[in-house]
């Protein structure tokens, strides 16, 4: 399987605290997203970042990409209850007609 | 804000039954996607369409089919369904769909909870 592997599986921390997230793929990439998903929902867009750039900024959201080693992270900073969520990475490499392919999520569970 | 709607929110089937699950954006995207996601498994592609009546196969395409016959509406038909196929269906869509682009953000759906007894 083409899937990414996202680590850890579940966090858990308290409010104000920051998460970080981590995210590996297995093949060439033109671009890495990530989403986040409420409880029984459908997924939200929060950032993508090109496979030419290390690091993008939106917001609490901080993301890098490391392209020799096929991984990137997500980290959000001084988190809140609100940002209780499941957090997936997701890319597409070369000609894939738009396509992403979702790593397994990470559960991020913000204690107030 | 780009919208896309799935018809049903929950959903209920008995084995062998024809499912239809429609999905309807409303911002002239050429992509769109279906996607099952199972608890830890993540979102697996099931079929995408990067233009009307196009259709491509995705992961885990058996035992479905999909219908595109305009540009706004994507369906994703389960022949005779059957108890493993009980998941959260998710449609998404984006506006991309040249060779070589490689994909943008993608925009879900609400996601339909179908459960095969």
């Amino acid at each position: 399987s083409q899937q990414g592997e996202e680590d850890p599986q579940a966090l858990s921390i308290q409010e104000g605290e920051n998460a970080t997230m981590n995210c590996s793929y297995k093949t060439s990439i033109n671009n890495l997203q990530w989403y986040r998903q409420n409880s029984g929902r459908g997924l939200v867009h929060l950032i993508l970042i090109r496979s030419n750039e290390r690091e993008k900024h939106s917001g609490r959201l901080r993301v890098t990409l490391d392209t020799s080693k096929k991984s990137s992270s997500l980290l959000i900073t001084a988190s809140r209850a609100a940002d209780t969520a499941s957090y997936f990475c997701a890319y597409a490499g070369g000609t894939s007609y738009g396509k992403l392919t979702f790593g397994q999520g990470t559960i991020l569970t913000v204690h107030p | 804000d780009v919208k896309v709607t799935q018809s049903s929110r929950y959903l209920v089937k008995r084995t062998g039954e024809k499912v239809f699950l429609e999905c309807v954006q409303d911002m002239d995207h050429e992509n769109m996607f279906w996607y099952r996601q199972d608890p830890g498994l993540g979102l697996r592609l099931i079929y995408f369409s990067y233009d009307v009546k196009m259709k491509e196969k995705g992961d885990i395409p058996e035992g479905y089919s999909v219908s595109r016959e305009k540009k706004e509406r994507f369906s994703l038909i389960l022949e005779s369904a059957s108890t493993n196929q009980t998941s959260m269906y998710l449609c998404a869509s984006s506006l991309f769909g040249r060779v070589g682009h490689g994909g943008e953000k993608l925009f879900f759906g609400s996601g339909t909870q179908l459960s095969v007894l």
